[in-house]
């Protein structure tokens, strides 16, 4: 069973441009969890979706991000006019349809994105 | 505002001794998780641990859990080199999503 799989790795975007990160959860996993990650910090939350549904949104940045989980296909983290402060590394993470946000959170390898 | 905080921030400990690692946080919690991160890679869960219980064991991991306190500990015994890596305390409350701390940066010397 595939772990939780998301691209790219790295990313590298000049200011102004969008960044798109994908990420595929464990199968049979329909929810899904977003995060950022500073150097030397914890992972602050931003995002949760259940399959074509935004559950909790209240960690995104009021502009230039959204999100989505399709019926088919990765979600999606998109970043628009992507600015020096978004430089991260950016999590998924997925848990099974049972429990939801009581329960174990599965990582990915995250993506690191450098805005220069 | 930050809900668990790991303390110590970094922690160096030869090969072979124990390693003890403490969350404390500031509201009521339904579970507080243990995660661990290797350099420039993702998160690993180690150990769930519910409101209800006290103490919780997998492997050379023991977790307890002081609700009065509002902290927990992470102990890792007999530690080994490949334990070097950054350790995450989380926490649940009622429906708002996992409140990760800082973490504590565990060196363990071979």
């Amino acid at each position: 069973n595939a772990g939780v799989m998301q691209n790219p790795r790295h990313l590298v975007r000049r200011r102004g441009q969008e960044a798109r990160l994908r990420c595929s959860p464990m199968k049979g996993h329909s929810h899904v969890y977003w995060y950022r990650q500073l150097p030397e910090e914890g992972l602050k939350f931003m995002v949760y979706l259940q399959k074509e549904n935004i559950i909790d949104e209240s960690g995104m940045p009021k502009e230039r991000f959204s999100a989505e989980f399709p019926k088919e296909g990765p979600s999606i983290l998109r970043i628009q006019q992507v600015v020096r402060g978004d430089s991260a590394a950016y999590f998924c993470a997925s848990s099974p349809p049972s429990g939801g946000l009581q329960e174990t959170q599965y990582f990915g390898p995250g993506t690191r994105l450098l805005v220069l | 505002s930050q809900q668990g905080e790991e303390d110590p921030q970094a922690l160096s400990i030869q090969e072979g001794e124990n390693a003890t690692m403490n969350c404390s946080y500031k509201t009521s919690i339904n579970n507080l998780q243990w995660y661990r991160q290797n350099s420039g890679r993702g998160l690993v869960h180690l150990i769930l641990i519910r409101s209800n219980e006290r103490e919780k064991h997998s492997g050379r991991l023991r977790v307890t859990l002081d609700t009065s306190k509002k902290s927990s500990s992470l102990l890792i015994t007999a530690s080994r080199a490949a334990d070097t890596a950054s350790y995450f305390c989380a926490t649940i409350t009622g429906n708002t999503p996992l409140v990760f701390g800082k973490g504590t940066r565990l060196s363990v010397i071979a």
